[in-house]
């Protein structure tokens, strides 16, 4: 299973954009990068996800190095409210059983200051 | 909102006990998949089902079973519980292909005394 690597925490200032890293060296070919966060103790909110190209919606941009070996997350103004463990994850795939789950590692606890 | 229902939002139970989780996915959702998340395990993979069908398993113990019905709603069942069981159980949901993300549940709160 291709791993993540991510800093255990981060803080940003509020308004200001907090870019989140994330390392994937061993990723596949056919993997998608996610990402996703928990606010407490709520359910992991999907955000974003990408197999190649730049992507972008509502909620932030993900940037994917061209050798895709990692990634970063972007909120581009943060808010109080994006203070959460943020998870960085690459999908595994599994043809024999066309299985595509999700393994969360640790993740990255980001602080958005006042 | 997911559009993930799970329930109960919290259940209390004694060692020894069996209880039955209950999760119903998004509308339209074929797959669903189990996690538990303990404060010292992160959130762990347990099981996929896609279309009634298990796809896959993670860490789940014997003690543990789960099964989707042909409405596509599931169940967690966990019998003989250990205190080592009180964890959050999240279900997910997803169509089921590769490109769709899936989409989580506000959990239930298991506490085994």
């Amino acid at each position: 299973d291709a791993k993540t690597t991510q800093p255990p925490s981060m803080d940003c200032a509020e308004g200001r954009a907090a870019n989140l890293p994330c390392n994937h060296s061993t990723i596949s070919g056919n993997e998608y990068v996610y990402w996703y966060r928990q606010i407490h103790s709520q359910g992991p909110q999907y955000i974003i996800h990408g197999l190649k190209n730049n992507e972008t919606n509502e909620m932030a941009s993900l940037i994917i190095t061209e050798d895709r070996k990692s990634s970063t997350l972007i909120l581009p103004h943060a808010t109080l409210r994006d203070t959460a463990v943020y998870y960085c994850i690459v999908r595994v795939v599994s043809l024999a059983d066309s299985s595509y789950k999700l393994i969360f590692g640790s993740g990255t606890r980001l602080l958005v200051r006042p | 909102d997911s559009g993930v229902t799970q329930t109960p939002k919290h259940l209390i139970t004694a060692t020894g006990q069996r209880v039955t989780l209950r999760c119903s996915p998004r509308s339209g959702d074929l797959s669903v998949y189990w996690y538990q998340q303990s404060l010292d395990q992160g959130l762990q993979f347990l099981i996929q089902y896609y279309n009634g069908e298990e796809r896959a398993k993670g860490n789940i113990l014997e003690r543990f079973s789960a099964q989707q019905f042909p409405d596509l709603h599931s169940e967690l069942n966990l019998s003989s519980l250990e205190l080592g069981d009180s964890a959050l159980y999240f279900c997910a949901s997803s169509v089921g292909d590769l490109n769709s993300p899936l989409h989580f549940g506000n959990g239930t709160r298991l506490t085994v005394t």
